[in-house]
């Protein structure tokens, strides 16, 4: 069965700080591969997305997320965190193709920055 | 603006009444969904229609009911036959082929 696994709950980095959110996946096919974001009480928004080609995609707000398909992972990056980015972030796979398709989300993780 | 809109952005009601949830969306696009949110859950989907007067239950579906008489809407009944209704629902919209899912504001359904 398809499944997302984002094994860190919670994490908090100091403002300026590197970060990198775990996400890894179980999937059949060739994934298309997904991280959005959610701020308290808001709708989701797309950082960035992974359907073929080159492994390191770039997002918005800076981040970028590497694919690799040898440790079915899709991690996701940023060099020097903003108090902003202070946010649930979800990684998804979507199950497209023929009739049917539908987003598998993780559970999420959630981002504390220390000022 | 084109966008995905969802009314009420907090809703109550008391148990064992139905309420609906709307959705509407220009975009022009072709699927929509109804997600559910509970804190430390993710995401699981309730419903999804790709095309008018078509839809598919999504791994949670029991206690719920869709309609897709337009293009652009994809309203949610939370019937009283669902056990725990209280959660955080979110809408979202797809043009085929984009494989892309856009998201809604969310409404936060309160059953007292």
């Amino acid at each position: 069965a398809q499944s997302v696994t984002q094994p860190d709950i919670h994490i908090t980095v100091s403002e300026g700080a590197s970060l990198e959110l775990r996400c890894n996946y179980s999937y059949g096919a060739t994934p298309y591969l997904f991280w959005y974001v959610q701020s308290p009480g808001q709708g989701l928004q797309l950082l960035l997305k992974y359907f073929s080609g080159d492994t390191l995609v770039q997002g918005i707000k800076g981040f970028e997320a590497e694919f690799k398909r040898s440790q079915s992972s899709f991690n996701l990056r940023k060099p020097s965190v903003h108090w902003s980015d202070a946010a649930e972030h979800f990684c998804a796979v979507g199950t497209y193709g023929g009739s049917q398709g539908n987003l598998i989300f993780g559970k999420g993780t959630k981002l504390s920055v220390k000022p | 603006d084109g966008g995905i809109t969802q009314s009420p952005k907090y809703l109550f009601r008391k148990e064992g009444q139905n309420v609906t949830l709307s959705c509407e969306q220009n975009l022009n696009h072709d699927a929509m969904y109804w997600y559910r949110q509970d804190p430390g859950q993710g995401l699981r989907l309730i419903y999804y229609s790709q095309i008018v007067n078509d839809f598919q239950k999504g791994d949670i579906a029991e206690g719920y009911s869709v309609s897709r008489e337009k293009k652009e809407s994809f309203p949610l009944t939370v019937t009283s036959a669902q056990k725990n209704p209280t959660a955080f629902y979110l809408c979202a919209s797809m043009r085929e082929g984009l494989n892309t899912q856009y998201f809604g504001p969310g409404t936060r359904l309160t059953v007292l």
